[in-house]
């Protein structure tokens, strides 16, 4: 199993410029969370899914956009890049149901707006 | 979920026990106490959770008081590879929590030579 891939790793964007983070997992979960984390902060959640076709806000949702077609995958969308967008992202994913199971996290994605 | 406290930074030297508190006085009956690290930037990894009883796994112990208000994460035999941000992590066991994290900025543990 590859776990939870994410592509690109870095990469730079010029404000006002649109962009798709993948993310891709094997391990057939159903819950699949996309955070970002700011240099010297702890990870704050931007959206969830809880299966496909099914997609929610977390706490900072503003400026992005998720979609959930199939299980595998839930790619972040940033339509207008800005400069507050710079961050690393990182995407999670896990099994449904119970409280005895862990989320796994891809490596990130580190991306610039300049 | 429960906020946590935790102290920003510790050290510890190689091959003693690294005991990182974790103070949650607000849990309620039915919140989970998760432990995740992070290291160097790289995405989180699980460590250990519980609910009441103390519980153990490979990578660490963890001990919450009787009254659940505070936990610690005990590493036994901390390696140079442990220097990490740690995060104490409470959730709610409702399924309607759909397992999100809430992290709070973790204490940064450095393991010295």
């Amino acid at each position: 199993n590859a776990g939870v891939t994410q592509t690109p790793k870095f990469r730079i964007l010029k404000i006002g410029q649109s962009m798709t983070l993948q993310c891709a997992q094997d391990m057939n979960h159903n819950y699949m969370y996309w955070y970002r984390q700011d240099p010297g902060m702890g990870l704050k959640l931007i959206y969830y899914s809880v299966g496909a076709g099914i997609t929610d806000k977390g706490e900072v949702p503003n400026g992005y956009n998720v979609s959930r077609s199939t299980t595998e995958d839930f790619p972040l969308r940033l339509e207008l890049a800005a400069p507050s967008q710079t961050s690393v992202y990182f995407c999670a994913s896990r099994e449904s149901g119970g409280m005895n199971t862990e989320a796994f996290f891809g490596q990130g994605t580190r991306l610039t707006v300049v | 979920d429960a906020k946590t406290t935790q102290p920003p930074s510790m050290d510890c030297a190689e091959g003693r026990a690294a005991n990182l508190p974790c103070n949650h006085s607000t849990i309620s009956g039915n919140e989970y106490v998760y432990w995740y690290r992070q290291i160097h930037s790289q995405g989180p990894q699980y460590i250990i959770h519980g609910l009441k009883n103390n519980e153990t796994n490979e990578m660490a112990s963890l001990i919450i008081t009787e009254d659940r208000k505070s936990s610690t994460l005990i590493l036994p035999h901390a390696t140079l590879r442990d220097t990490a941000v740690y995060y104490c992590i409470v959730r709610v066991r409702s399924g309607t929590s759909y397992g999100k994290l809430t992290f709070g900025q973790g204490t940064i543990l450095t393991v010295h030579p």
